[in-house]
């Protein structure tokens, strides 16, 4: 399985924009980019996932570098509720089924 | 419904005991899934199930047996258990197509004494 390396930690205030980023140099060219949240006491969340292209929803948006070998995940106006651990992920199209988490970023919003 | 649940949410038992986790969904899933999440780190997948049949088991121990009865439920049997297996359970679903994003549910949290 392809590897991804994220800080530990980050730090951001409420209501100002929060930039995650994700390092996966060794990406195939198959392989989707997943981010799962977790927020305290509770199961993982899914929160958005990419190919090549830059993705928009609702809770964020996925900015994928053009060599794919990094990913910015953007919470665009923090509040409290965001604090939580980010996970990005790869996910390859065999054993598309399996996510193997790597150990995250916990994300602290300063009120 | 977007909600996986999962019953109970705790549990204590000791390490002769036979217990049940259990997990149910209603968005029409037919993929589900255990993790086990240890204090302070990531979780790791134990097993998956695919249209009702186990698909990946990354090597857990038989003190661990899942059962998918039905395309809506996922059971986890445990017998025997050490005190090194107190954990978060989760369970989590997903489609088998597009993005397989999985829901995942709040867990049980297990311990063994």
């Amino acid at each position: 399985d392809a590897k991804t390396t994220q800080p530990n930690s980050m730090e951001s205030n409420e209501e100002e924009p929060v930039h995650l980023p994700c390092n996966h140099s060794t990406i195939s060219g198959t392989d989707y980019i997943h981010w799962y949240r977790q927020l305290p006491s509770q199961g993982p969340e899914y929160v958005i996932h990419g190919l090549t292209s830059n993705v928009n929803n609702r809770m964020a948006s996925l900015a994928i570098a053009e060599d794919r070998k990094s990913s910015t995940l953007i919470l665009h106006r923090a509040t409290l509720r965001d604090a939580a651990v980010y996970y990005c992920i790869l996910r390859g199209l065999r054993g598309a089924q399996k996510l193997v988490f790597g150990q995250g970023t916990r994300l602290t919003i300063n009120p | 419904d977007t909600e996986v649940t999962q019953t109970p949410k705790h549990l204590v038992m000791g390490m002769t005991n036979k217990k049940s986790l259990k997990c149910e969904q209603h968005m029409g899933h037919r993929a589900m899934y255990w993790y086990k999440q240890k204090a302070k780190k990531p979780p790791e997948l134990m097993f998956v199930y695919s249209y009702e049949k186990l698909s990946i088991n990354e090597s857990v121990p038989s003190r661990f047996s899942p059962e998918c009865p039905n395309s809506s439920l996922l059971n986890l049997h445990l017998h025997a258990l050490q005190p090194e297996d107190s954990a978060l359970y989760l369970c989590a679903s997903s489609q088998l197509s597009q993005g397989y994003e999985q829901y995942f549910g709040p867990g049980t949290r297990l311990t063994v004494t």
